[in-house]
């Protein structure tokens, strides 16, 4: 079965440290893959997307980059967090165009 | 414009009662898809329902169905039976076209619903 695993589940981080958040992939081959932040309270905003290995692409500018080093691996990472990078991130695959997505447990991030 | 609306940000419903919850998008594509998620306090995202801009009937999936009005492009998500554990937050959200390998989807801002004992 297809399933994803994305951790920590928590972390809190001063202001000005680095940041990576891992999200790994079973049961499936060159999956789709996105990462979502959610702010407190609100909803969803899609931060990155990828179709491949290497292939990243960015919906907003931001802070953060991303990476898919591997087929079933994405990261998400920072060189120096900022206080408005706290939020709840969610990483995703595509199950297909029917069948939206199948999400992660989601890192709470608190930047302090 | 908003291409996802959800303009309730907060519902109360008793116990074992129905409850609609609603949702409009804006989009110029003719091919889309319609999604709802509920997301409990753990914050896990479930997949609920989908409904095809071209499916000809509203989509149902055991006590949800969503209520597709093309033409005034709303999608709302019906609860039939209410139950304690129906309390989240619930997401609507769109997908717009249908380019293999696209499925990036557009997330309205939810709506937080608490059933009442």
């Amino acid at each position: 079965s297809q399933t994803i695993h994305q951790w920590p589940a928590t972390l809190v981080q001063p202001v000005g440290s680095p940041l990576s958040l891992e999200c790994t992939v079973e049961g499936t081959s060159n999956p789709n893959l996105y990462w979502y932040r959610q702010a407190a309270g609100r909803g969803l905003q899609l931060l990155f997307y990828s179709i491949g290995i290497d292939q990243i692409s960015s919906e907003v500018p931001q802070n953060l980059s991303a990476s898919r080093p591997q087929d079933r691996q994405f990261i998400l990472s920072s060189k120096k967090l900022l206080l408005s990078d706290s939020g709840f991130y969610l990483c995703a695959f595509g199950q297909g165009v029917n069948y939206g997505y199948t999400f992660g447990s989601g890192t709470r991030l608190t930047v302090v | 414009a908003q291409k996802i609306t959800q303009t309730q940000p907060g519902m109360f419903v008793q116990e074992k009662e129905a409850v609609t919850l609603d949702c409009t998008y804006d989009t110029s594509d003719p091919s889309y898809g319609l999604f709802w998620y509920k997301q409990p306090s753990s914050g896990e995202m479930i997949f609920l329902i989908y409904q095809g801009s071209y499916d000809q009937q509203n989509a149902t999936e055991g006590r949800y169905s969503l209520n597709f009005q093309k033409a005034r492009k709303s999608a709302n998500l019906v609860i039939s039976a209410s139950q304690l554990g129906d309390s989240a937050m619930y997401f609507c959200a769109m997908r717009e076209g249908r380019t293999a390998g696209n499925e990036k989807l557009t997330f309205g801002t939810g709506t937080r619903l608490t059933i009442i004992p």
